[in-house]
C-alpha cells in the first residue's frame, strides 16, 4: 500500500537553528514526492517538489529511494517558517492523479 | 485571477441531515479533486473529476456520499444523512491538466461539525 510516515507530529526549534522535517514513503514504482505547507490563518500550498530539485524559501528536499525518505531541510530556521508541514506523495500507483499525504509536522519556530 | 474559492466555509449540521459543499475551481482547470481531513490527520483523497468525468471515487467512504461536476467546472460534494464522523474540513483542489504531478491548488475548506 502506497504510504506517507511523517514521524514528528511538532518540531520546535530556535531562530537561526537547522531544522529537518522527516519524511518516508512506502511506493512500488516510481514515486512523486512533494512537500505542502499551511501557515496559519492560510490555505494549503505546494513549498517544492522532488523532479523540480529547486530550493524554495531556503527549503531543500532530496528523494533518497534506497531509504524512501524525502526529508525537507533548512540550515537556519526563521520565525516565519512556523507552520504545518505536509508530505505528500503521487504517482500512478496511488490511482491517476491523487495525493496521498502524511500526518503533518507542526513546525515553531521560537525567536 | 482568483484561487479555489469553497462555500460554505463552516457547516453544522444535526445529525441525519443533508449536506451540500460547493467547489469553484481556477477557471480552466481540467483536474479536480476533493479531499477529507479529520482533526489531527492529512487530508485523505475522496474523489477525482476530469472535465465531467468522474474517474476515481475510490476514496468516498461511503454511499451517503456523492459528488458531481456536470458541466467541467464547478463541483458539488453532497452528504446525504450526515454522521457525526463525517465531521471533518473538507478540501477541493484544481490542477491545470492532465499529467500526475501537476501542482494542486486547493481552496480554503468546508469545516463540517455534525451534531
Amino acid at each position: 500500500a502506497q504510504r506517507v510516515t511523517q514521524p514528528e507530529k511538532l518540531l520546535s526549534v530556535f531562530k537561526g537553528a537547522p531544522v529537518e522535517l522527516k519524511c518516508n514513503y512506502s511506493y512500488s514504482g516510481s514515486p512523486e514526492l512533494f512537500w505542502y505547507v499551511q501557515y496559519s490563518r492560510q490555505r494549503l500550498q505546494l513549498l517544492l517538489r522532488h523532479i523540480s530539485r529547486e530550493s524554495i524559501k531556503g527549503f531543500t528536499a532530496d528523494l533518497n529511494k534506497g531509504e524512501t525518505s524525502f526529508h525537507l531541510k533548512k540550515p537556519f530556521a526563521q520565525e516565519e517558517d512556523s507552520a504545518m508541514y505536509y508530505c505528500a506523495l503521487g504517482g500512478r500507483n496511488t490511482g491517476f492523479q491523487k495525493l496521498v499525504f502524511g500526518t503533518g509536522t507542526r513546525l515553531l519556530v521560537s525567536p | 485571477g482568483a484561487g479555489v474559492s469553497q462555500s460554505p466555509r463552516y457547516k453544522v449540521a444535526k445529525r441525519g441531515q443533508d449536506v451540500a459543499l460547493r467547489c469553484d475551481p481556477i477557471s480552466g482547470h481540467v483536474s479536480l479533486f476533493w479531499y477529507q481531513q479529520a482533526l489531527g490527520q492529512g487530508p485523505e483523497f475522496l474523489t477525482y473529476f476530469q472535465n465531467e468525468a468522474q474517474l476515481d471515487k475510490s476514496g468516498l467512504p461511503s454511499d451517503r456520499f456523492f459528488a458531481e461536476r456536470p458541466e467541467g467546472s464547478v463541483s458539488t460534494l453532497k452528504i446525504q444523512r450526515t454522521q457525526q464522523e463525517d465531521s471533518a474540513v473538507y478540501l477541493c483542489a484544481s490542477s491545470f491538466g492532465l499529467a500526475g504531478g501537476e501542482t494542486q491548488y486547493f481552496g480554503p475548506g468546508t469545516r463540517l461539525l455534525v451534531l
